[in-house]
């Protein structure tokens, strides 16, 4: 149980374009789901926490406007990259926390995505 | 604001022996829980055990092993008969109780060699 799953695994794009993510609890509901961004040989940096159906709520730095959030359901939540550029460049991988029982209180990882921006 | 520290960048250990990461922790806080992550090549992110603060009994999953010593926030993961799946980085984690938050620690490089 508790599986998290994450789409794409890999994208390569264009500077300017935008770019989805998307993260799916597999086996559980989830009230909450987080997003975090790891540089090479670094810990994770967590971006935003978004709970399903309200707006998510962004570390500090973390420009909005530029990484959108939506938690449309109990299994669903999107990262949207906009106009990315290279420097945005990174793994970013999303966590899941369930609702209730027993698996409630920890987190559960996607198994991140590998965006290159050219 | 919580704190955790990872003391040993990297470690190495035989195949079949013992090994313990360290991890410390700073909080006021009395009510939280502990988490040990494995992120191996893959870099998938992979929960290895957890421990409730209000539990004083140290929790054990298979092979991998907690040292629990609330008083002194210490929160060292054994991993014993080490196997070469184990290589990854390993990274202790706090969340306090009602927080949604996880603090995680730099990250323990551990390699097993054959």
């Amino acid at each position: 149980g508790a599986v998290v799953s994450q789409h794409p695994s890999w994208v390569i794009c264009k500077s300017g374009t935008s770019v989805k993510i998307e993260c799916r609890s597999l086996d559980f509901q989830a009230t909450t789901m987080f997003w975090y961004r790891q540089f090479p040989k670094q810990s994770l940096m967590l971006m935003a926490t978004s709970n399903e159906g309200s707006k998510a709520t962004y570390e500090q730095g973390v420009e909005k406007d530029k990484f959108l959030i939506n938690h449309a359901s109990l299994t669903l939540s999107t990262l949207t990259v906009t106009s990315a550029h290279p420097e945005d460049s990174s793994f970013y991988i999303c966590s899941a926390r369930a609702s209730s029982g027993s698996l409630e209180e920890t987190q559960y990882f996607g198994p991140g995505t590998r965006l290159l921006v050219l | 604001a919580q704190t955790v520290t990872q003391s040993q960048p990297e470690m190495s250990v035989q195949e079949a022996e013992t090994v313990t990461l360290s991890c410390t922790y700073d909080t006021s806080e009395s009510n939280y829980y502990l988490f040990w992550y494995k992120q191996p090549p893959s870099r998938q992110m992979i929960l290895v055990i957890r421990q409730e603060a209000y539990k004083q009994q140290n929790a054990t999953e298979n092979r991998f092993s907690v040292n629990f010593q609330k008083a002194a926030k210490s929160f060292s993961l054994k991993i014993s008969d080490s196997q070469l799946g184990d290589t990854a980085m390993y990274f202790c984690a706090f969340m306090k109780r009602g927080s949604e938050k996880l603090v995680f620690g730099k990250g323990t490089k551990l390699t097993v060699n054959p």
